[in-house]
């Protein structure tokens, strides 16, 4: 079955320094997206992307982060100068598309636990 | 977007059937439920999705009553490995707002 894999599976910065999260959604998906997850809190909505631009994103999403699919393969997520709260397991997903006006299922990767030193 | 409301953690045994119910009382017309399971460091995992009536899969069923502001989700026979946190979602939408979700212990 095919899946969404993300690297690195853990990535360990200070703070100030720029990280890239490397996805590689499922290969005929269309719509991408980024999630993240504190240690202990909820799943949270960063940013979804579709047709090579962002479709909607989160308060969250500030100008620190920023998304590109470079290639026809790759899905990534950029944080410019990272900061101490940006620690947690950042998801990405991706899903085929629309269906009878609803989002079709979104498979999830297995994460990259971002820490911030 | 509908709220959702389910319980905060649920206990139940091996080989026992668990019935998770969620409570989404503004659904909309073209609102979908989905339920997805978290396993801890791991990536939700999309379990099952419905309109109404009942769905049936491999996994789990979805029952879901004509007035729709209600679902439960259904696991038969749990074993330990059924552990995790189970998300009800409701919406058409892009993007996933993910509740806190049910956190389901099975026993031995």
């Amino acid at each position: 079955e095919p899946e969404v894999t993300q690297t690195p599976s853990h990535q360990v910065t200070q703070m100030g320094q720029e990280v890239i999260l490397r996805c590689v959604p499922i290969s005929n998906h269309l719509y991408f997206y980024w999630y993240r997850q504190i240690l202990g809190q909820k799943v949270e909505f960063l940013v979804s992307f579709y047709n090579n631009e962002i479709s909607e994103k989160s308060e969250i999403f500030d100008d620190q982060f920023s998304v590109e699919r470079p290639d026809g393969s790759n899905f990534t997520l950029k944080i410019r100068s990272t900061k101490l709260e940006d620690s947690a397991m950042y998801f990405c997903a991706s899903a085929h598309g629309k269906r009878g006006g609803r989002q079709e299922t979104q498979y999830f990767g297995p994460g990259t636990r971002l820490l911030v030193l | 977007l509908a709220k959702t409301t389910q319980p905060i953690s649920m206990d139940s045994y091996e080989g026992q059937e668990v019935n998770i119910t969620c409570s989404h009382n503004n659904i909309a017309t073209n609102d979908y439920i989905t339920w997805y399971q978290q396993f801890p460091s791991q990536g939700p995992r999309f379990i099952i999705q419905g309109y109404k009536t009942k769905v049936t899969n491999e996994v789990a069923s979805l029952f879901i009553p004509a007035d729709r502001k209600s679902s439960t989700l259904s696991l038969p026979r749990v074993s330990l490995s059924d552990t995790a946190v189970y998300y009800c979602l409701v919406g058409p939408d892009d993007k996933i707002i993910f509740g806190k979700g049910t956190r389901l212990h099975i026993l031995p």
